[in-house]
């Protein structure tokens, strides 16, 4: 069964940083790309962030761009989203995706969500 | 960045009835577009991606429909199961947007 178990998440103070991280299983992780996705509480869904399979490209919304940093360890089969600089506007779940193909470079929809891990930036 | 409209924001229906929902971008993303349907607390599900592939698993009332700027998500004939919040993305250009979700409520 695939599965993405997301973890790291918690209470922190504007400006201050976190790392969260994604246990993928039940699938050749090194073989498709990821995603981070959030959800303020009582909004909508917005994507944070993707990184291919070999972890060579990534994108990010404009939103998080120079404080968030998507990255992998394939031989742990883990995705991460060090986050610093965090404001309140930051508060939100977390989740972690599975993209249906490797590349960016595709046309690649996300499959496989975990159940999320909740950020709340707040002084 | 590409906008995502979705329309309506929010929906009653009954048992029974069949609803459509719909999705509509502000420039051509061809077919590259997929549905989640979310319950309250829970993760988002994949019910269709591009544009009318039904997901595995997925029952066939769900269906898909669109291209271009123009989409549709329609439940043939609801069931209790089925009322949740549901949200169309576009996925043909960074970044990958999302429309403000449509919560399809019971009558």
């Amino acid at each position: 069964e695939v599965q993405l178990v997301e973890s790291g998440g918690g209470l922190v103070q504007p400006g201050g940083s976190l790392r969260l991280s994604c246990a993928a299983s039940g699938f050749t992780f090194y073989n498709y790309a990821m995603s981070w996705v959030r959800q303020a509480p009582g909004k909508g869904l917005e994507w944070v962030s993707s990184i291919s399979d070999s972890g060579g490209t990534t994108y990010y919304a404009d939103s998080v761009r120079g404080r968030f940093t998507i990255s992998r360890d394939n031989s742990k089969s883990s995705l991460y989203l060090q986050m610093i600089g965090l404001r309140v506007e930051d508060t939100a779940m977390y989740y972690c995706a599975k993209r249906r193909g490797g590349s960016l470079d595709y046309f690649y929809h996300m499959d496989v969500w975990g159940k999320g891990t909740t950020v709340t930036v707040s002084s | 960045d590409i906008q995502m409209t979705q329309s309506p924001s929010t929906l009653s229906a009954s048992v029974g009835d069949r609803v459509t929902i719909t999705c509509r971008a502000s420039q051509s993303i061809s077919s590259w577009l997929a549905w989640y349907q979310q319950k309250p607390g829970k993760a988002p599900k994949l019910l269709i991606y591009k544009a009318s592939s039904l997901e595995s698993g997925v029952p066939s009332r769900v269906s898909g429909s669109g291209s271009g700027t123009e989409f549709t998500l329609t439940i043939s004939s609801l069931q209790p199961d089925d009322f949740a919040t549901f949200y169309c993305q576009q996925y043909n250009t960074y970044p990958h947007t999302f429309g403000q979700g449509t919560k399809l409520e019971i009558k």
